[in-house]
């Protein structure tokens, strides 16, 4: 079955450090994979997302994310943190192969960017 | 271009009543998907419709169920509420089903049962 784990409840770091929020995956077939941001009373929004191709992928408001296929892992990275990042981030993975589609998140991890 | 709009935002209700929110996904969407949020057990899978079909279903009891009308316009129903069914209701919706698209979720539906 699909699983995602983000390890972290929370990370912390102060406002232009680089930031990483950790996530791991499983998945039988091949991984689809998201990361979303949620601020507080809203709902969730995509930041980006790998089906195929390069390791690294760039989204939203400056936000990349590796994909990294040994380790099974898909870490969301940042190079200079802002406060307005403080949020609630989810790593999510929509898996294709048990005989329909459903998107798994995971438990999500609170980032908190101090000035 | 309209995002997904989820009604009522806010409601509050009584144990053993029911309950029906409604979700109007992005125009031209036709899957639409609906999660419970809550603190403790975080952002569960209910269930997934695409062309009027539920595609794929959570682990959540009967009293959890729901519908897609022809214009992509979903609702779900829980019935017999229960105090731990106090939870934001997320509703999303993608284009298709079969595809790889990321989800755009509506701002949701506060429940709390009192």
């Amino acid at each position: 079955a699909q699983s995602v784990a983000q390890p972290e409840d929370q990370v912390n770091v102060a406002e232009g450090n680089p930031l990483t929020v950790k996530c791991t995956y499983s998945v039988s077939g091949n991984p689809y994979l998201f990361w979303y941001v949620q601020y507080p009373n809203r709902g969730l929004q995509f930041l980006l997302k790998y089906i195929t191709g390069d390791n690294l992928v760039k989204g939203s408001y400056g936000f990349e994310a590796e994909f990294n296929k040994s380790q099974t892992s898909f870490h969301l990275k940042k190079p200079s943190a802002l406060v307005s990042d403080s949020a609630l981030y989810f790593c999510a993975v929509r898996d294709g192969v048990s005989g329909g589609f459903k998107t798994i998140f995971g438990a999500g991890t609170r980032l908190f960017v101090k000035a | 271009k309209a995002g997904v709009t989820q009604t009522p935002r806010y409601l509050i209700k009584t144990r053993g009543q029911q309950v029906t929110l409604s979700c109007s996904p992005i125009s031209g969407h036709r899957s639409v998907s609906w999660y419970q949020q809550t603190p403790g057990q975080g952002l569960q899978f209910l269930f997934e419709y695409f062309s009027e079909t539920q595609r794929n279903k959570g682990n959540f009891p009967g009293r959890f169920s729901g519908r897609q009308f022809s214009n992509s316009r979903s609702e779900m129903n829980v019935s017999t509420l229960e105090l731990g069914d106090s939870a934001l209701y997320l509703c999303a919706s993608s284009l298709g089903y079969m595809n790889t698209g990321e989800l755009f979720f509506g701002e949701g539906s506060r429940l709390t049962v009192l």
